[in-house]
């Protein structure tokens, strides 16, 4: 099945700055890759997605990246605010009954 | 984006009782809902898959006579934990896969926190 590696696992930063997620994955199959917030005690909230025939997306400070041939995606949050700070999954998506496969999570800290 | 909602939002029950847990998508049909499990800092572990008329599909290691699911509608499934123990503590998140075009993305519920005594 699909296997995906998520980096890193903590990643703290100044109010202000930038703050990039890096994901990989190993089904050449896989096709749409979203990427969820989860704040301590809540759900995964969707935030961004990307599908395999999109190199770029961008909703407002956040942005995700896509490259099929090297097989990695990335989220990119500009202008952080304290209120980022939660833990963010990656995950894809292979043919099989839709499910996901998620990585291993990263708790990001932004410090005002 | 759609909506999710899980019942209840925490419980505690004894050792050896049930608990049945709801998730309900409320703005849109889901033929395909899934249940996932927490522990802390860690990822979700998906446990089943549960598709609207049909036997939900079990990931390996996941005993199917301990946690029933059902999906009776497109808009609800439930997990029952039954004989619950203490190590069945756990967050327990649904999602719900909505299908609209060619869209198809996946919502989670607000997850339930169960605790065994």
């Amino acid at each position: 099945g699909e296997n995906v590696e998520q980096h890193p696992s903590t990643l703290s930063v100044q109010e202000g700055d930038s703050a990039v997620i890096k994901c990989t994955y190993s089904d050449s199959a896989s096709n749409y890759f979203p990427w969820y917030k989860q704040e301590l005690g809540k759900g995964p909230q969707l935030i961004i997605d990307i599908r395999s025939n999109v190199g770029e997306k961008k909703d407002q400070r956040i942005a995700v990246t896509l490259n099929k041939t090297a097989k990695h995606f990335s989220l990119h949050i500009t202008e952080t605010q304290p209120e980022d700070s939660a833990v963010y999954f990656c995950a894809a998506r292979g043919s099989t009954l839709g499910r996901l496969y998620f990585g291993r999570g990263t708790q990001l800290t932004v410090w005002p | 984006g759609a909506v999710v909602s899980q019942h209840p939002s925490w419980v505690i029950c004894k050792s050896g009782t049930s608990v049945k847990i709801e998730c309900r998508s409320l703005d849109f049909q889901a033929t395909t809902m899934f249940w996932y499990r927490q522990f802390p800092k860690q990822s979700l572990m998906l446990m089943a898959t549960s598709n609207e008329g049909s036997k939900a599909t079990y990931e390996q290691g996941v005993e199917k006579d301990k946690f029933l699911i059902n999906h009776a509608s497109l808009t609800l499934s439930t997990l029952t934990v039954t004989s619950a123990h203490p190590e069945d503590s756990s967050f327990y998140i649904c999602s719900a896969r909505r299908l609209a075009g060619a869209q198809d993305t996946q919502y989670f519920g607000p997850g339930t926190r169960l605790t065994v005594l």
